[in-house]
């Protein structure tokens, strides 16, 4: 198909390690992004890595890729309630960085 | 400070009443994108421009126009809005094929 899908709710508890999942659709995505969306605000990019790469580290953040299932996850170590926020998923269709596919976004809760 | 800035952030307006919606960057990129935000299904691509007098058509273009007549500048333009058009919309920039998107803090449109 030619959606990115994420699941759309996730609660973790302060504390915890969160995992945002997505598949993507197009095999040939050079980039995949996560970005973050506070309330009332516009979208902060998180964090992105290559197509050739299987895993990036960030601080608390994981990204990690399987090109085979198509599956990108986010991982968010120690999450804090700052982390509360709509998290998107994204991949980019040419080789240009401009052509883009978002997730419909994952919503975290972090619960004290 | 490094920005990308909208206007106007709020409006309301009526079936067929034409209106524009700047959107300004002050980073020198050459990439810029308009998006709409919709619950559910995230963000989607309008247009993107890769530079001055270069726009091609994302997603869902129909109901909208573009022009890119300085690097700085991309105003997003319904000739005639329909209330399926009510959306968030996102302007954004980004420099070099990375596809690191800088993210305006959003117009939200009402059409009645």
């Amino acid at each position: 198909g030619e959606d990115v899908e994420q699941s759309l709710f996730l609660s973790v508890r302060e504390g915890d390690s969160s995992v945002i999942n997505c598949t993507y659709t197009d095999s040939s995505s050079t980039y995949l992004y996560w970005y973050k969306q506070e309330p009332g605000a516009g979208l902060q990019l998180l964090t992105y890595i290559f197509s050739n790469m299987d895993m990036k580290q960030d601080q608390r953040l994981t990204v990690l890729l399987n090109k085979k299932d198509k599956h990108l996850s986010l991982r968010i170590a120690d999450t804090q309630t700052g982390d509360s926020a709509i998290y998107f998923c994204a991949e980019s269709r040419d080789n240009y960085g401009q052509n883009f596919v978002f997730g419909p976004g994952t919503r975290l809760s972090v619960l004290p | 400070e490094a920005q990308v800035t909208q206007n106007p952030r709020y409006l309301i307006t009526v079936t067929g009443k034409k209106l524009t919606v700047t959107c300004s960057q002050n980073m020198n990129h050459e990439y810029m994108s308009w998006y709409r935000q919709d619950p559910g299904l995230g963000l989607r691509q309008i247009y993107y421009s890769m530079n001055v007098e270069v726009t091609d058509k994302g997603d869902v273009p129909e109901g909208y126009k573009v022009s890119r007549k300085e690097k700085r500048n991309f105003p997003l333009i319904l000739e005639s809005p329909s209330p399926n058009q009510t959306s968030l919309y996102f302007c954004a920039s980004s420099i070099g094929t990375s596809g690191k998107q800088f993210f305006g803090p959003g117009t939200r449109l009402t059409v009645l």
